[in-house]
């Protein structure tokens, strides 16, 4: 069974850019939650998509945005970069509405 | 609004000596509640949850916790502390309003086994 996989591990992007992180999720699961979680901090929600819907937000500007796709991969877009957007970003995927969540490794964004 | 707190931001204890993590909770009805482990440039990894029955819940690695109502606390216990157990350890709680069923995580507590 795959777990849940991120791309890329790392990534570094300047003020202003755009930034795309994936998400595959592990097999038979079909709802994606996306996790910002800044240094020091606890990992803080900023969106669900089930069944390749948004399914709730977290306090998070539209500027982040997101997918999800057929075979319930998903997508993490965030525009205009800001520094405060440094963090590591953890995708997790269940098998439904309230199912446990099982989390990838993230990925590392960093903002220069 | 429902939340978790951990009180310390770190926890050193000695190999081979039991260990506690704190966390309380604050929610609204039945809690769903969870532990999760840290490792450095790595994702959550899921120890153990509870959701109802027993008070004390046993996890993976000797791992468990001990639900107490009354006190609303969740605390992470292991008998015997292993220098391999050193990480950065979260409680959870699950959200029961918005329909996500969304984890509200605490700000996590590091934890160091000293050998």
């Amino acid at each position: 069974e795959t777990g849940v996989t991120q791309s890329p591990t790392h990534l570094i992007k300047t003020r202003g850019q755009q930034v795309t992180l994936r998400c595959s999720s592990q097999s038979g699961h079909n709802t994606v939650s996306w996790y910002q979680q800044a240094l020091g901090q606890g990992p803080q929600f900023i969106f669900q998509y089930y069944r390749e819907e948004e399914n709730g937000r977290g306090n998070f500007p539209p500027r982040f945005s997101g997918l999800q796709f057929p075979n319930y991969s998903s997508e993490l877009n965030v525009n205009a970069l800001e520094l405060d957007d440094s963090a590591l970003y953890l995708c997790a995927s269940s098998g439904g509405l309230g199912q446990p969540q099982h989390f990838g490794d993230g990925t590392r964004l960093s903002i220069l | 609004a429902q939340s978790v707190a951990q009180p310390e931001d770190q926890v050193n204890v000695a190999e081979g000596n039991p260990l506690t993590v704190k966390c309380t909770y604050s929610v609204s009805g039945n809690p769903y509640l969870f532990w999760y482990v840290q490792y450095p440039n790595r994702g959550l990894q899921f120890l153990l949850k509870y959701i109802t029955g027993d008070n004390l819940v046993k996890g993976s690695y000797g791992f468990e916790a001990e639900f107490n109502k009354s006190q609303t606390s969740f605390h992470l216990k292991k008998p015997s502390a292993l220098v391999s157990d050193s990480a950065l350890y979260f409680c959870a709680v699950r959200d029961t309003f918005s329909g996500t069923y969304k984890y509200i995580f605490g700000t996590g507590t590091r934890l160091k086994v000293l050998a």
